[in-house]
């Protein structure tokens, strides 16, 4: 299986900064079949990122991703107070799909 | 704009079988190729993939759980199903179901998601 990791566990950003998050594999995920997720509480993940760096239809263009092989990343450009939520990634490259852990990102 | 909806009872007792389903809206099932996917959230975990069931037919299970479950599909109700038998407290967990993209044939990302049903595996 590949593993995830994701840090930081808590991200503490204001409003209007930039957060970056990192999405590590245990090995190379192959096509950079690499997925972010957005959830809030009560709701099921929102996808955000697929392709490690397609965005999803309506999503904004303050979200990015970037990073190949093993390195993954997820940039919110500058934070609304909608963007208060865990992030998660997920590889697909591997039959087995598997998720990171997550990060919260909270009121700084 | 296509919608899941997952449904079923919220306690199950040990040993017994969980049954889901999830009914899709704002388009019908049989309108595309695609995977239709559970997928479970635990504190303890985080999110695990169950399995995936193909518009084709095909299904794929997490070879952690693949001796329990069985997801089946029923379109002409726009419906697919999860069963889990023999479970057990660790079984306990938010139960999502959602769509899985396909890419050359390939499952891929799962958009859209359902919000989740609750189920308590307990006596």
């Amino acid at each position: 299986d590949i593993v995830l990791t994701q840090s930081p566990g808590t991200l503490s950003v204001s409003p209007g900064e930039r957060a970056t998050l990192s999405c590590r594999a245990s090995r190379s995920v192959s096509g950079n079949s690499l997925a972010w997720y957005q959830q809030k509480p009560g709701q099921g993940p929102r996808l955000l990122i697929y392709g490690a760096s397609n965005r999803a239809t309506g999503i904004p263009d303050r979200f990015s991703g970037s990073g190949s092989g093993t390195d993954f990343s997820l940039t919110i450009s500058r934070l609304e107070p909608e963007d208060y939520a865990v992030y998660y990634c997920q590889q697909y490259g591997n039959s087995l799909f598997t998720f990171g852990p997550g990060t919260k990102v909270d009121f700084k | 704009q296509l919608q899941l909806q997952e449904s079923g009872p919220g306690l199950v007792r040990p040993s017994e079988t969980l049954s889901l389903t999830c009914n899709v809206s704002g388009d019908s099932m049989t309108s595309g190729v695609y995977y239709w996917a559970w997928i479970r959230q635990t504190p303890g975990k985080g999110l695990e993939y169950i399995g995936s069931k193909h518009s084709g037919g095909n299904t794929y299970y997490n070879p952690s759980l693949k001796s329990r479950v069985r997801i089946s599909a029923e379109p002409s109700k726009n419906e697919f199903s999860l069963t889990v038998s023999a479970v057990t407290a660790a079984d306990t967990a938010m139960y999502f179901c959602a769509r899985g993209v396909t890419t050359f044939g390939v499952n891929t990302w799962f958009d859209p998601w359902g919000h989740g049903t609750l189920v308590t595996v307990s006596s």
